[in-house]
């Protein structure tokens, strides 16, 4: 699987919109794009996944650009609750959960 | 809350021991991983078990053992503890393999130090 790249922190202010980058420049073309969060003590969550086209759901929208090469996961209402680390992955649909996770991006939201 | 839950969630144990960490998956799932985390790391996959059998397996010695039960229920057990396996240990379960998806269902984790 692709290796990913993000920011080691993030601030934002609560009510604002977050936006957390990721960088996945050698993603292969059956290579999706998942994003989970783990809030402190806790197992991850899963947020969201894509594999060319932009995503939303309730909780998120996922934006890839259209190289494939990055994507940034937009929080658009961001409160204290979102305070965790979040973790972009990219893999190949195996059949295996073997998610690598790396060390994600930690976001805090500032009141 | 997933729906999977881990025990114990806390336990401590000494190196050369042997510990068995226990999952429930969510009701419906038939897929169990566990992973390892160590403090200020993401998860690192151990091992996946899919209909009672071992299916995908990441970088972790023989020591790192699973069985997965009839009812989807799964252990790890962990011999001849070593300092490096204090780690939290997470469970995920899905839906077959990986799910339409791709989504996991965490638990909580069983937090081992090792002395």
């Amino acid at each position: 699987d692709a290796k990913t790249t993000q920011p080691t922190s993030m601030d934002c202010a609560e009510g604002r919109a977050a936006n957390l980058p990721c960088n996945h420049s050698t993603i292969s073309g059956n290579e999706y794009v998942y994003w989970y969060r783990q809030i402190h003590s806790q197992g991850p969550q899963y947020i969201i996944h894509g594999l060319k086209n932009n995503e939303t759901n309730e909780m998120a929208s996922l934006i890839i650009t259209e190289d494939r090469k990055s994507s940034t996961l937009i929080l658009p209402h961001a409160t204290l609750r979102d305070t965790a680390v979040y973790y972009c992955i990219v893999r190949v649909d195996t059949g295996a959960n073997n998610l690598f996770f790396g060390t994600g991006t930690r976001l805090t939201v500032i009141p | 809350e997933t729906g999977v839950t881990q025990s114990p969630t806390h336990l401590i144990k000494t190196r050369g021991q042997q510990v068995t960490l226990r999952c429930s998956s969510q009701s419906g799932h038939n897929t169990v991983s566990w992973y390892q985390q160590a403090l200020g790391q993401g998860p690192q996959f151990i091992f996946q078990y899919y209909r009672e059998e071992e299916n995908g397996r990441g970088n972790f010695p023989p020591r790192f053992s699973g069985l997965q039960f009839p009812n989807y229920s799964s252990e790890l057990n962990v011999n001849a503890l070593e300092l490096d396996d204090s780690a939290l240990y997470l469970c995920a379960s899905s839906l077959g393999l990986a799910g339409d998806t791709g989504e996991l269902f965490f638990g909580e984790g069983s937090r081992l130090t090792v002395l």
